[in-house]
């Protein structure tokens, strides 16, 4: 059973375009929601992480919306660049216990330029 | 430099030949996980484990074993491999104790078994 859901599996803007890419949970447990970038050859690294008491949080061209209350989050990439062509997981983990991370099935993102 | 080495990159093997993939962290982390990474099914657990000799299971354990005798290492096993553990691997840590700490991952073992 897939605790985080992620849509859509593939995408592909043009230079400058604003990719989304939209995640879902249903355990209301969950209070840490990163995002991880994966280049091709190489192993994810965390891009941006956000709590559930915020509803937005930027960290450059890359910004997280969240929604508690539908319990949904998403990635957006302003102004998006060929270098930011890549596979992006969201994730999710709870306090206490092993603090698993819980990650969606990921999104590879093509920029065309 | 604080890295995640996993060894072997590559691993071509044959069915039911024992194989061990080792995983070394150095930033003193509680924390170690394996995942494995298929097309259209994102990362998935394998084993975790919170700390020197203690070690639980992920979501999709079969056919691995894990130990953890020392906090640097993580050692996955596959005592039997088979053709369905063909995979993009990875090990990861994190330090324990927080639910909103980095993972940090190592650059990924690729296995296939024939």
């Amino acid at each position: 059973q897939q605790q985080v859901k992620q849509s859509p599996q593939s995408l592909i803007v043009q230079k400058g375009g604003i990719p989304i890419i939209n995640c879902a949970y249903e355990n209301t447990a969950f209070d840490y929601f990163p995002w991880y970038q994966q280049f091709p050859g190489k192993g994810p690294a965390l891009l941006i992480a956000i709590r559930p008491d915020v509803s937005e949080k930027k960290e450059g061209r890359f910004t997280i919306s969240f929604n508690k209350s539908a319990k949904q989050f998403s990635l957006h990439i302003m102004d998006s660049q060929p270098g930011d062509s890549a596979t992006y997981f969201c994730a999710a983990s709870m306090r206490g216990g092993a603090n698993n991370l819980f990650f969606g099935t990921g999104t590879r993102l093509t920029v065309i330029p | 430099e604080a890295q995640v080495t996993q060894n072997p990159r590559y691993l071509i093997t044959v069915t039911g030949k024992k194989l061990t993939v080792t995983c070394s962290q150095n930033m003193n982390h509680e924390y170690m996980s394996w995942y494995r990474q298929d097309p259209g099914l994102g990362l998935r657990q394998i084993y975790y484990s919170m700390n020197v000799e203690v070690t639980d299971k992920g979501d999709v354990p079969e056919g691995y074993k894990v130990s953890r005798k020392e906090k640097r290492n993580f050692p996955l096993i596959l005592e039997s491999p088979s053709p369905n553990q063909t995979s993009l691997y990875f090990c990861a840590s994190r330090l324990q104790g927080q639910g909103n700490t980095e993972a940090f991952f190592g650059q990924g073992t690729r296995l296939t078994v024939v």
